[in-house]
């Protein structure tokens, strides 16, 4: 248990479907992220919150939207997919977003999409 | 561009010392994690570097050298359970980490 926990664990959804990933935080900390695992593709890092503020959005689709609405919890909402979207979809915070410094990042378990 | 490289796979005796070598190229570079994933699970920190050298923690150290781009994680006296995947990440700015692909590593009896 890393003190991150994400619902739900896995997901089936068809392309016409609108669906929210929900992660929680118990550990006090300032930013959250969302990355996206492929098969045989390194982890892609989507978002990143800091103090509740966007900081990244690395170029992600629309269709992926997310929502921060305090410092605990992190929300991905999922509507018309595409299949090449199933991945394990893992969220992570750390203290803070800090500039530069070292900030260790921990990770959920994740949430294993099926996009149908 | 971005690039990290490590080894797909590797495959190592129970007792044994293994090293994963991890090369990077990056625009911008803070410094070089290690996280360790067991099949299924989430990713858990190992080890951080942002000087040139070598880090020891336990059975598990990691090494940098800046100036190659280069990083390795050595792991000594091997046991069933480290059998994981390891990924390498740069640090690339202030949020932002660039991860690998991974290193799946096979401890055998």
């Amino acid at each position: 248990e890393t003190g991150v926990t994400q619902t739900p664990r896995h997901l089936v959804m068809g392309m016409t479907n609108k669906k929210s990933l929900k992660c929680e935080q118990h550990l006090g900390h300032n930013a959250m992220y969302w990355y996206k695992q492929s098969a045989k593709k390194p982890l892609e890092l989507m978002f990143v919150y800091s103090l509740e503020e966007r900081v990244e959005n690395n170029s992600v689709p629309s269709r992926f939207s997310p929502e921060c609405p305090n410092s605990s919890h992190l929300f991905l909402h999922l509507h018309t997919l595409q299949p090449e979207d199933s991945a394990l979809y893992l969220c992570a915070s750390s203290p803070e977003g800090g500039s530069g410094t070292f900030h260790e990042q921990y990770f959920g378990p994740g949430t294993r999409l099926t996009v149908t | 561009g971005q690039n990290i490289d490590q080894p797909t796979e590797m495959t190592a005796t129970e007792g044994a010392i293994v090293q994963i070598n991890c090369t990077y190229q990056t625009s911008g570079f803070n410094g070089l994690f290690w996280y360790q994933q067991h099949a299924g699970e989430a990713p858990t920190f190992l080890s951080y570097n942002v000087l040139d050298g070598l880090e020891e923690k336990g059975r598990f150290s990691s090494f940098l050298s800046r100036s190659k781009g280069y990083s390795y994680l050595l792991l000594k006296e091997l046991q069933m359970k480290d059998s994981a995947s390891y990924l390498c990440a740069a640090q690339t700015g202030a949020n932002n980490l660039f991860f690998g692909t991974g290193t799946r590593l096979t401890v055998i009896p």
